[in-house]
């Protein structure tokens, strides 16, 4: 099993580009969680899918943020116009939810930074 | 949620058990407890979780007081490798929502 993966690893960008972060959940998971680490704030969920469907997207920041899940295996999160406030580890997570239990499976994060 | 609280920081002699403590003095019957850790900054990792009874799986135990109030987990013999910040979260799952908030956790050292 290759585990959650994201791309790309590392994003350098200037304030105002668009910034696009990629997810591949594990085959077979139902949920898809996207969160970011900072220093400061630690790490924040920002929203959550079930079954490609956006159930609780009260965690991101703002409408520059914006996050889409158009088949069971692929998840994009955009930011458009970026900020350097928006420099952080963003991190893709994915689960089987079953009954009231759950084990979220993070990839490794991709590292953001605008300039 | 419960608000969870942890110490910002523990050490462990290498082979000898940790054992990290966490409050959540506030949870809920419904909730519950999970641990995970981050090693350097790679992506947390799961280590165990319960509700009521006393867990143990291959990487650690976990025990919660009989109030629920606090919870220990325990790393039988610490090596190098455990070395990360570990946090204790608790987890509520209701209709339509998922409720997941990580603290600061408690940034363990394991030393030589």
């Amino acid at each position: 099993d290759a585990g959650v993966i994201q791309s790309p690893r590392h994003e350098v960008t200037e304030m105002g580009q668009e910034v696009t972060l990629r997810c591949k959940p594990i085959s077979g998971h139902n949920s898809l969680f996207w969160y970011r680490q900072t220093m400061m704030r630690g790490l924040e969920l920002l929203i959550y899918f079930n079954n490609n469907v956006p159930i609780d997207d009260s965690g991101m920041p703002e409408d520059r943020f914006s996050a889409k899940m158009p088949n069971a295996s692929f998840s994009t999160l955009k930011i458009q116009p970026s900020e350097p406030r928006d420099s952080a580890v963003y991190f893709c997570a994915s689960s089987y939810q079953a009954g009231n239990t759950d084990t979220q499976y993070f990839g490794p994060g991709t590292r953001l930074t605008v300039l | 949620d419960a608000k969870t609280t942890q110490p910002p920081s523990m050490d462990c002699a290498e082979g000898r058990a940790a054992n990290l403590p966490c409050n959540h003095s506030t949870i809920s019957g419904n909730e519950y407890v999970y641990w995970y850790r981050q090693i350097h900054s790679q992506g947390p990792q799961y280590i165990i979780h319960g509700l009521k009874n006393n867990e143990t799986n291959e990487m650690a135990s976990l025990i919660i007081t009989e109030d629920r109030k606090s919870s220990t987990l325990i790393l039988p013999h610490a090596t190098l490798r455990d070395t990360a910040v570990y946090y204790c979260l608790s987890v509520v799952y209701g209709a339509g929502s998922y409720q997941l908030t990580f603290g600061k956790g408690t940034k363990l050292s394991v030393i030589p």
